[in-house]
């Protein structure tokens, strides 16, 4: 079955650190990019980070350029996302998601259930 | 960065009306442009890829059209399962924003 398992969200204090974790099956996973997307509590989608398939180019939001590192692990089929320096604004649910591309522009063509991640004092 | 605008933010509809949501980018996207279907506490679900491609295992009654700064997601027929937000999505470059969704609900 094709499928993304998030986990490693949680309570964190601003300024702390956290590492999602994103496990994947049912592909070939080192043939697709792969995207970090965010949702705030009640508001829309924002894409995060992303990594190309081969894992040699890495790409972030300016939000949280700097602070945020996305990785892939093709032996485990594991994708991550460590956080640190994090803020209030940055308290969402975060979605793992594989990359398709159409003609040339890029799609989400498959997510996992999400992992949320609060910050706060 | 592009901006992507939808409206309306909500609407209301009953089962079988037909339903519009537009969706415009503050430059030209070409066909760069894709919509999504969001239920609560779900995952977003990719309906329809550079602006008019049905993804696999969407029904028919979801259509989109459009190029260069306007886009419109049509439901031909709404039905029961339809009631979620839409999201419009530019995939040309990052960031690759999304709109800030349309929610439709049951009048």
């Amino acid at each position: 079955e094709v499928q993304l398992l998030e986990s490693g969200g949680g309570l964190v204090q601003p300024g702390g650190s956290l590492r999602l974790s994103c496990a994947t099956s049912g592909f070939t996973f080192g043939d697709y990019a792969m995207s970090w997307v965010r949702q705030a509590p009640g508001k829309g989608l924002e894409w995060v980070s992303g990594i190309r398939g081969s894992g040699d180019s890495t790409y972030y939001a300016d939000s949280v350029k700097g602070r945020f590192t996305i990785s892939r692990d093709s032996s485990k089929n594991t994708l991550s996302l460590q956080m640190n320096s994090l803020r209030a604004e940055d308290t969402a649910v975060y979605y793992c998601a594989k990359d398709q591309i159409f003609y040339g522009g890029t799609a989400f063509d498959l997510w996992g259930q999400g992992t949320l991640v609060t910050v706060s004092s | 960065d592009i901006q992507m605008t939808q409206s309306p933010s909500s609407l209301s509809a009953s089962v079988g009306d037909r339903v519009t949501i537009t969706c415009r980018a503050s430059q030209s996207i070409s066909s760069y442009l894709n919509w999504y279907q969001q239920k609560p506490g779900k995952a977003p679900k990719l309906l329809i890829h550079t602006a008019s491609s049905l993804q696999s295992g969407v029904p028919s009654r979801f259509s989109g059209s459009g190029s260069g700064t306007d886009f419109t997601l049509t439901i031909s027929s709404l039905q029961p399962e339809d009631f979620a937000t839409y999201f419009c999505q530019e995939s040309y470059n990052t960031p690759w924003p999304f709109g800030h969704g349309t929610k439709v609900e049951i009048k």
